[in-house]
């Protein structure tokens, strides 16, 4: 059980395009998800937090209108770049907990993103 | 702020050779403390985790790591590693009833045969 998946595992897209991300919790529902960037060689900085049903709660230095993120059900959230550019390429990764989980978070495989 | 610091970033072994890759956090309050690990091409998967009771923990594949509250750390450790545990690991904190995740950079780990 708890696996989460996100769609698509990698995407191409020229820049000033805009592009979505699914994150999906396929067995449980997920009160909370959390969306990370993992540059290369490097760790997962999260980005946002986000509930089901309200806004997302961004980190500091997350620019809110170029992330979108929508958390519209307990089993999906998306994350839409806007306008990307080169400097977004990188490895975007979603997580999903439950209530009943206890602070664990379950990973999506990520999505590797690629601004030409 | 929170940090997770992990002194360790690519360490090489042949197998059967012991592991223990360090974590240290700063946080002052009560935390609750992850190992994840991500094999090659896969996504990150616990291997253990800390919340209270008995500081030292048993996770899968024969991982343990323990809590040293003086010491704010929380090493991994394996006796005896295999080719299959070629991955990276990342150290994780949150603090007590909190939901925010902080990651340390991660430690390599090669084994080989």
């Amino acid at each position: 059980g708890a696996v989460v998946s996100q769609h698509p595992s990698w995407v191409i897209c020229k820049s000033g395009t805009s592009v979505k991300i699914e994150c999906r919790s396929l067995d449980f529902q997920a009160t909370t998800m959390f969306w990370y960037r993992q540059f290369p060689k490097q760790s997962l900085m999260l980005m946002a937090t986000s509930n089901e049903g309200s806004k997302a709660t961004y980190e500091q230095g997350v620019e809110k209108d170029k992330f979108l993120i929508n958390h519209a059900s307990l089993t999906l959230s998306t994350l839409t770049v806007t306008s990307a550019h080169p400097e977004d390429s990188s490895f975007y990764i979603c997580s999903a907990r439950t209530k009943g989980r206890a602070r664990e978070q379950f990973f999506g495989p990520g999505t590797r993103l690629t601004v030409l | 702020a929170q940090s997770v610091s992990q002194h360790n970033h690519h360490v090489i072994l042949s197998e059967a050779a012991s592991l223990e890759l360090g974590c240290n956090y700063s946080y002052g309050g009560t935390v609750n403390l992850f190992w994840y690990v991500q094999y090659p091409g896969q996504h990150l998967q616990l291997l253990l985790k800390y919340f209270s009771g008995d500081p030292l923990v048993k996770g899968i594949k024969g991982f343990e790591a323990e809590f040293i509250k003086s010491k704010f750390s929380f090493n991994l450790r394996k006796p005896s590693v295999q080719w299959s545990d070629t991955a990276e690991y990342f150290c994780a904190v949150n603090a007590y009833n909190t939901d925010k995740l902080i990651f340390g950079t991660g430690t390599r780990l090669q084994v080989f045969p």
